[in-house]
């Protein structure tokens, strides 16, 4: 079983979609989580950490559930900039772990 | 200014050769990493370093090594043992600021077989 799964994708939705992605994790020792987007060909850049409270950044909402051992990430009001590859990222006593990533593609 | 350096940008290398790639930062963090991405795939850890002097296996550590002699830098070598070498190296240091994380990469280096 793979330490850092993800949704496959691809998404491809409309502008305006509300999209939402998981990610599973599974070492419950897992300390910090993220989200990454990564651009074609490009490198990964910070999205947003994840807290057990959860928390938002403008159109972005993230989740985490310790209990099932998952996070999620909601994108609302999605953009043709929104498009690019989501990553999800958990820590272990600094093993960062990425997930495949899923792929959106916001369409006009 | 401030970064991660990662040289060369585009690397060949032959049957049987070893290639080093080069990863420097002058963040001062002490977390450094080397990932691997293969195409429409996401990143696979190779291995990573806490501090000087020490490195920790990632997923496919075979056919690579590393060395962390100092803080600023954490160079790759990729060994003949590796077989399917092609793909896009990242390498990436880490921020710590109380709960604060943060990695930052470096902008690759794409490897390919001659």
């Amino acid at each position: 079983r793979k330490e850092v799964e993800q949704d496959p994708g691809p998404f491809n939705v409309p502008e305006g979609a509300t999209v939402a992605f998981n990610c599973t994790y599974s070492n419950s020792a897992s300390q910090s989580f993220f989200w990454y987007r990564q651009d074609c060909r490009k490198e990964p850049k910070l999205l947003m950490s994840v807290y057990s409270s959860g928390n938002e950044d403008g159109r972005f909402t993230a989740q985490l559930n310790r209990a099932s051992q998952y996070i999620s990430l909601l994108i609302r009001d999605s953009k043709l900039s929104d498009s690019a590859t989501y990553l999800c990222v958990v820590n272990n006593n600094n093993d960062m772990r990425f997930g495949a990533g899923t792929r959106l593609t916001v369409k006009p | 200014d401030g970064g991660i350096t990662q040289s060369p940008k585009y690397l060949f290398r032959k049957e049987g050769q070893n290639v080093t790639l080069s990863c420097e930062q002058n963040l001062n963090h002490d977390a450094m990493y080397w990932y691997r991405q293969d195409p429409g795939q996401g990143l696979r850890l190779i291995y990573y370093s806490q501090i000087v002097n020490d490195f920790q296996k990632g997923d496919i550590a075979e056919g690579y090594s590393v060395s962390r002699e100092k803080k600023e830098s954490f160079p790759l070598t990729v060994t003949s043992a590796q077989k399917n070498p092609t793909a896009f190296y990242l390498c990436a240091s880490k921020m710590v600021q109380g709960t604060n994380e943060k990695l930052f990469f470096g902008s690759g280096t794409q490897l390919s077989v001659l």
